[in-house]
């Protein structure tokens, strides 16, 4: 089955202790994103990559950081600058390289992991 | 002020009624617009996707898009149970970075 992974589903982590999440994908997709969701925001942009070996930052990329190593790899540390990392993270990934062919950006996404810090 | 407003909700109705569920936006740069449904605990899952204005259907879905008034919409025709959920809108200016909604929580009552 073709499809995006995340784990794990849940994580606990004590204040100060980086944690990674894991994102894999067998889409073959050449982008690949994350996201933050809290209650009544809506889902916000931490970091995307277009292409292996590359990424930029997104909306809220303070305290996090990423590694873009292989295609369908694309794991997420938090560390402990995140001020407040308790939240529902989402991992996606679409076709496109930034073409600009319609509907090609459209992103898929993973079934999420939430990360509690105690 | 957010770039995509959402009301959210909850909104309940009753099985077989018509889901009417909405977004603004602020940036006419917008061209890109899609919409999706989350349900509890899971990774949202695309449903329409969109470009500029103009209406789409697919199966009891429509999608809407008022660039002018820079207004969006999904219609649900005969809701069930099933439908429950939250829903996201999502929308672009180029490619990769989308600006979602905050999501509306849709409860269709048997």
């Amino acid at each position: 089955d073709g499809g995006i992974t995340q784990s794990p589903k849940y994580l606990f982590r004590k204040e100060g202790q980086n944690v990674t999440l894991s994102c894999e994908q067998n889409l073959n997709h050449d982008a690949m994103y994350w996201y933050r969701q809290d209650p009544g925001q809506g889902l916000r942009l931490i970091y995307y990559s277009q292409i292996v070996n590359d990424f930029q930052k997104g909306d809220i990329a303070e305290g996090y950081s990423v590694s873009r190593e292989k295609k369908e790899s694309f794991p997420l540390t938090v560390t402990s600058a995140q001020k407040n990392p308790t939240a529902f993270y989402l991992c996606a990934s679409s076709i496109d390289k930034g073409q600009g062919v319609r509907g090609t950006d459209t992103q898929y996404f993973g079934p999420g992991t939430r990360l509690t810090v105690l | 002020q957010k770039e995509v407003e959402q009301d959210p909700g909850p909104l309940s109705v009753p099985e077989g009624a018509i889901v009417s569920l909405n977004c603004t936006y602020s940036n006419s740069a917008f061209q890109y617009f899609m919409w999706y449904r989350q349900y509890s605990r899971k990774g949202p899952e695309l449903l329409m996707y969109t470009y500029s204005s103009g209406n789409k259907e697919d199966g009891r879905f429509t999608a809407q898009v008022d660039k002018s008034s820079k207004y969006i919409s999904l219609f649900i025709r005969d809701s069930q149970p099933s439908d429950s959920a939250t829903y996201l809108c999502a929308m672009s200016k180029s490619w990769g970075k989308l600006q979602f909604g905050a999501g509306t929580q849709v409860v269709v009552t048997p």
